[in-house]
């Protein structure tokens, strides 16, 4: 059962578009929402995160809006680039335990010039 | 330059072999994890330790075993026992309970 659903699976935006990554998720005890950042042949490595009393996030062209009642966290890229070609995954964190780490599915995005 | 090490980059197993696949970190991170990438199907939990010489089984765990007998290392052994072991893995190690750090995976492919 995945606990943190994503979409789409993929994505093509043109350069200088707006790049968007939508997930949702039911454990209302996540409290921590990272979204991480994979080029091919490397690891995660993480982008942006979020906590649930914060309904946006804005770190330089990417920003998380979060949607506490729907459940729907998202991924906005302004401007999209080029370099911003990557696979993206959006997690939900729990407070406890060490098996606290949920992931999406992953979206493959391309931005083509 | 603190980080994590995995080894090799490319691995080719042998039906009937077990190999293994190296993970150190320099962090001083407690908690330690291995992944199985598979396209599509995003990060699923293979094991997972938080301290020294103690380890639990993740979401897929048969068919792998892992040991965890320095702070630095958790290395993965994939066993004959695993039918489908082509897929990318990946390591991570965490101070506490949010950050994941990744290294640059091996990828296992079969021979």
């Amino acid at each position: 059962q995945q606990q943190v659903k994503q979409s789409p699976q993929s994505l093509i935006v043109q350069k200088g578009g707006i790049s968007i990554i939508n997930c949702a998720y039911e454990n209302t005890a996540f409290d921590y929402f990272p979204w991480y950042q994979q080029f091919p042949g490397k690891g995660p490595a993480l982008l942006i995160a979020i906590r649930p009393d914060v309904s946006e996030k804005k770190e330089g062209r990417f920003t998380i809006s979060f949607n506490k009642s729907a459940k729907q966290f998202s991924l906005h890229i302004m401007d999209s680039q080029p370099g911003d070609s990557a696979t993206y995954f959006c997690a939900a964190n729990l407070q406890t335990g060490a098996n606290n780490l949920f992931f999406g599915t992953g979206t493959r995005l391309t931005v083509i010039p | 330059d603190g980080g994590i090490t995995q080894s090799p980059k490319y691995l080719f197993r042998k039906e009937g072999q077990n190999v293994t696949l190296s993970c150190e970190q320099n962090l001083n991170h407690d908690a330690m994890y291995w992944y199985r990438q598979d396209p599509g199907q995003g990060l699923r939990l293979i094991y997972y330790s938080q301290i020294v010489n103690d380890f639990q089984k993740g979401d897929i765990a048969e068919g792998y075993s892992v040991s965890r007998e320095k702070k630095e290392s958790f290395p993965l052994t994939v066993t004959s026992a695993q039918k489908n072991p082509t897929a990318f893995y990946l390591c991570a190690s965490s101070p506490g309970i949010r950050a994941q750090h990744f290294g640059d995976g091996t990828r296992l492919s079969i021979l």
